[in-house]
């Protein structure tokens, strides 16, 4: 079974500070793609950044960054220079060969003041 | 530019009540999905459409029926509804394959079954 597995269920971090969230996952497929979506108190599903298996170069975007382990199955995210607006719900999600994304169980970022 | 659209955004039922849940998206998208999401659960998929006419069940379809008559629109039916399906519910849609285009989301769903 392809899973993904986020072991961190809540964190919580000072404005202005660095943040690294975890995520693992099990797949058998070489082909893939990895996500890293933000859910607000809004609800709203925002893809953060998204990296291509293939691709070596680990993704970026502005304050964001992933760290992509491809033999470990591992894909951290990285959130630099933490604002309040960063406070919410992120997903680490999977989308293999077929027609689905799987996502993990979330971690809760909060950013302190 | 709507992008994806659902409604209700709130609903509360009985034990036993039926219920579709509507999306619809702007944008042509082929790939439309049904998510809920549970506290400490994440997102899990319900059924997905990879085109019109086209349906398939994903990790949780038990419960819910879909069809796909049109690009634009992906309702998703509760038949007999049971405290079980409270939740908040996502349609997405994306252009093709998840692997290789973005999903867009709508703003969820949350329904309370009492």
């Amino acid at each position: 079974a392809q899973t993904v597995t986020q072991s961190q269920p809540e964190m919580s971090v000072q404005e202005a500070e660095t943040v690294t969230l975890s995520c693992t996952y099990d797949t058998s497929e070489s082909n893939y793609y990895l996500f890293w979506y933000k859910q607000p108190p809004s609800r709203q599903m925002i893809l953060v950044i998204r990296q291509e298996a293939y691709k070596q170069q680990n993704a970026t975007e502005n304050r964001f960054s992933v760290n992509f382990q491809k033999a470990a199955k591992s894909f951290s995210l990285k959130i630099s220079d933490s604002q309040l607006g960063d406070t919410a719900m992120y997903f680490c999600a999977f989308a293999p060969r077929d027609d689905k994304i799987i996502f993990g169980k979330g971690t809760r970022l909060h950013i302190l003041p | 530019n709507a992008g994806v659209t659902q409604t209700p955004k709130f609903q509360v039922l009985k034990t036993g009540q039926s219920m579709t849940l509507q999306c619809a998206q702007d944008m042509n998208h082929e790939y439309m999905s049904w998510y809920r999401q549970d506290p400490g659960m994440g997102l899990r998929l319900i059924h997905y459409s990879v085109g019109a006419g086209i349906t398939d069940q994903g990790e949780v379809p038990n419960g819910y029926n879909v069809s796909r008559s049109t690009t634009e629109d992906f309702p998703l039916r509760l038949l007999s509804a049971a405290p079980s399906q409270t939740s908040v519910y996502f349609c997405a849609s994306s252009l093709g394959p998840p692997m290789n285009t973005e999903a867009f989301f709508g703003q969820g769903t949350r329904l309370t079954v009492v």
